[in-house]
C-alpha cells in the first residue's frame, strides 16, 4: 500500500512550548491529508482536514489557533501544537489518500503516529 | 450525524478459531467500507476494503457487506495470537473523510 511517513514518532516537551509534527506521503500525491488525535483506550478523533494550498478545515471543538496546520505541497502537511499543555498530551496521527486514485476506492493510509507528552 | 457502531469487546477466541467482528453504520449513502487493525500504541493499518454487497476474501480475512441492513463484518479464520489487536470499522460516502467506529478489541489466546 501507499506509504505515509510521520515525524517525530515521540516528543516530550515542557508546558508552553510549541511542537511541530510532519506528515509526508512518500510515494503518492495527497491533496488532502487528515489529522487525528487518539487518547488512551479511546477511538480516533478527527481534528482537521488539511488541504494543499488552502486553509485547513477544523472539526467542531478543535482550536484552529492552537493546532496550526500547513499543507504547502502535495506531499507534506505539518501540525504545530502551539503553547502545548499537559492536556494536549496524546497520540497524533496523520493520514492521506492517494489523489490519483491508484489506491482504489479512497483508502486512507496512516502515518506511524506521534506521541506527544507535555510536562 | 454519521455513526459507526462496534462492540468494544474484548472478543476472546482461542487460537485457530474464527473471529467474527461486526459493525453497523447509520448513513445509507455510505459507499466505501474499511477494516483497520490497530496494535496498542501504534497507528491503524488497513487490512480490508469492500465496496459492494457480498463477501470479499483476502487470505485469512473475509469482509462481508450488507448495505440493506447497513452492516459490515470481518471474519478472521485460523486466528493467531498475533491477530490480537483493536479492529476499527470505517465508513465513507464518496470521497469524504472516513467515519470510524470505536473499535473492537480482539484477544486470541494460545
Amino acid at each position: 500500500g501507499a506509504v505515509v511517513s510521520q515525524h517525530p514518532s515521540r516528543v516530550i516537551c515542557k508546558s508552553g512550548t510549541s511542537v511541530k509534527i510532519e506528515c509526508r506521503s512518500l510515494d503518492f500525491q495527497a491533496t488532502t491529508m487528515f489529522w487525528y488525535r487518539q487518547f488512551p483506550k479511546q477511538s480516533l478523533m478527527l481534528m482537521a482536514t488539511s488541504n494543499e494550498g488552502s486553509k485547513a478545515t477544523y472539526e467542531q471543538g478543535v482550536e484552529k489557533d492552537k493546532f496550526l496546520i500547513n499543507h504547502a505541497s502535495l506531499t507534506l502537511s505539518t501540525l504545530t501544537v502551539t503553547s502545548a499543555h499537559p492536556e494536549d498530551s496524546s497520540f497524533y496521527i496523520c493520514s492521506a489518500r492517494d489523489s490519483l486514485g491508484r489506491a482504489g476506492g479512497g483508502e486512507l493510509f496512516f502515518g506511524e503516529g506521534s506521541r506527544l507528552t507535555v510536562l | 450525524q454519521k455513526e459507526v457502531e462496534q462492540n468494544s469487546g474484548p472478543l476472546s477466541v482461542p487460537e485457530g478459531a474464527i473471529a467474527s467482528l461486526n459493525c453497523t453504520y447509520s448513513d445509507r449513502g455510505s459507499q466505501s467500507f474499511f477494516w483497520y487493525r490497530q496494535y496498542s500504541g501504534k497507528s491503524p493499518e488497513l487490512i480490508m476494503s469492500i465496496y459492494s454487497n457480498g463477501d470479499k476474501e483476502d487470505g485469512r480475512f473475509t469482509a462481508q457487506l450488507n448495505k440493506a441492513s447497513q452492516y459490515v463484518s470481518l471474519l478472521i479464520r485460523d486466528s493467531q495470537p498475533s491477530d490480537s489487536a483493536t479492529y476499527l470499522c470505517a465508513v465513507s460516502s464518496g470521497y469524504s473523510t472516513l467515519t470510524f467506529g470505536k473499535g473492537t478489541m480482539l484477544l486470541v489466546s494460545p
